[in-house]
């Protein structure tokens, strides 16, 4: 089956600074990868879409200069949060659609960010 | 609006059979996913109705009426480790996915 895996699982950030998070396809190529985010016993938020090799499409009340998106190859896309603060703290899940048109999200096991 | 209502939580005992249902507002929906959620993990796909009716896969089921804008996900023989969070979740003409808010459902021996 299809398996998505992230880096790193968990991370522990002071305030102000940066942390990346990378989403990679390990069996398939991904034209488009999601990322969502997850606060304590709340459902997932979808963040931003990302399509290989364009600019990733954001949603309402997300900063996209905030949590940059990459998306370069077909097979890794990055999630960078700038400047994080305790607010950003939360489970941050990525998932990855093999083919345009294709229902099928796979989900990847997800990047717990603490900012102290 | 692409709302969608679950139950927050849920409790049932082992062996039995609990229904876990899912409302959402009829516009923007081709279909209804429901994944399963253990505490910390990303959520694992469970099922996907694009048409009315009942689906079944061993001990889970699920059914959607898009008229009514409903749909349920059933657990037959439930057993411990069924004890997770079920989300439902709407995939839109733009083809992304809007999450319910999720029912914990916690067995117990």
């Amino acid at each position: 089956g299809a398996v998505v895996s992230q880096h790193p699982s968990r991370v522990i950030c002071k305030s102000g600074t940066s942390v990346k998070i990378e989403c990679r396809s390990l069996d398939f190529q991904a034209t488009t990868m999601f990322w969502y985010r997850q606060f304590p016993k709340q459902s997932l938020m979808l963040m931003a879409t990302s399509n290989e090799g364009s600019k990733a499409t954001y949603e309402q009340g997300v900063e996209k200069d905030k949590f940059l998106i990459n998306h370069a190859s077909l097979t890794l896309s990055t999630l960078t949060v700038t400047s994080a603060h305790p607010e950003d703290s939360s489970f941050y899940i990525c998932s990855a659609r093999t083919r345009q048109g294709s229902y099928e999200q796979y989900f990847g096991p997800g990047t717990r960010l603490t900012v102290t | 609006g692409q709302n969608i209502d679950q139950p927050t939580e849920m409790t049932a005992t082992e062996g039995a059979i609990v229904q876990i249902n899912c409302t959402y507002q009829t516009s923007g929906f081709n279909g209804l996913f429901w994944y399963q959620q253990h505490a910390g993990e990303a959520p694992t796909f469970l099922s996907y109705n694009v048409l009315d009716g009942l689906e079944e896969k061993g001990r889970f089921s699920s059914f959607l009426s898009r008229s009514k804008g409903y749909s349920y996900l059933l657990l037959k023989e439930l057993q411990m480790k069924d004890s997770a969070s079920y989300l439902c979740a709407g995939y839109t003409g733009f083809q992304k996915l809007v999450f319910g808010t999720g029912t914990r459902l916690l067995v117990s021996p």
